[in-house]
């Protein structure tokens, strides 16, 4: 069992590039979401996803975009990234659960640096 | 809105050393309440979780209690390993008790010396 897959594992960007993370789980799970971590600020959500066809933004959502077609991928894009995108992004997924029995999975995560 | 303070690092503690890191929340809604681990190049993974007032969530020797009084959830483990070096992060759901919606603390990075 895969889990949470995150390609690709590292990347560079110059300023003004455009580019997709991709995250797939192969868990089934209806609930997916991308978060930023950057050094002093802990993780950070992006966006999220409860099911295929239904995204929301998180708490720092600007300069990304986000669709979910199928139940199993998730993918994060920079239109046109900038240096303050640089961070490592992590994807996780959960299983629908009533009073958050169900953790959180977490992929390795991208290493993304914008010269 | 929601947040989660927990207690700034680094913490370097020797072997079987006894390991507490503080972690406090808002008091906001319902939460569940997380610590996750991360080791080097890795992701995060969850090592414990506790869903209500006074439930113990444990692993792997690590124990951590909800107190709705003092809105705390702190990380203890009686005696640590080299192994456990890794960074620790305090986490509580949205006030609905989403689990799709985590608010992290700022991480702890913890070194174990032999």
């Amino acid at each position: 069992n895969a889990g949470v897959t995150q390609t690709p594992k590292f990347q560079v960007l110059k300023t003004g590039q455009s580019m997709t993370l991709q995250c797939a789980q192969d868990m089934n799970h209806e609930y997916m979401s991308w978060y930023r971590q950057d050094p002093g600020m802990g993780l950070r959500l992006i966006h999220y996803s409860v099911g295929a066809g239904i995204t929301d933004q998180g708490e720092v959502p600007n300069g990304y975009n986000v669709s979910r077609s199928t139940t199993e991928d998730f993918p994060l894009r920079l239109l046109s990234a900038a240096p303050s995108q640089t961070s490592v992004y992590f994807c996780a997924s959960s299983r629908e659960g009533s009073r958050s029995n169900q953790p959180q999975h977490f992929g390795d995560g991208t290493r993304l640096s914008i010269l | 809105g929601d947040s989660v303070t927990q207690m700034e690092g680094p913490v370097t503690l020797s072997e079987e050393a006894f390991l507490t890191i503080n972690c406090t929340y808002t008091a906001t809604g319902y939460p569940s309440l997380f610590w996750y681990v991360q080791y080097p190049g890795e992701g995060l993974q969850l090592l414990l979780k506790a869903t209500k007032a006074d439930d113990k969530g444990s692993n792997k020797g690590f124990e951590a209690t909800y107190r709705k009084e003092t809105t705390s959830f702190h990380l203890e483990k009686g005696s640590v390993q080299v192994s456990d070096s890794a960074v620790y992060f305090c986490a509580r759901s949205n006030s609905g008790g989403s689990n799709y919606k985590l608010t992290f603390g700022k991480g702890t990075l913890l070194t174990v010396n032999p």
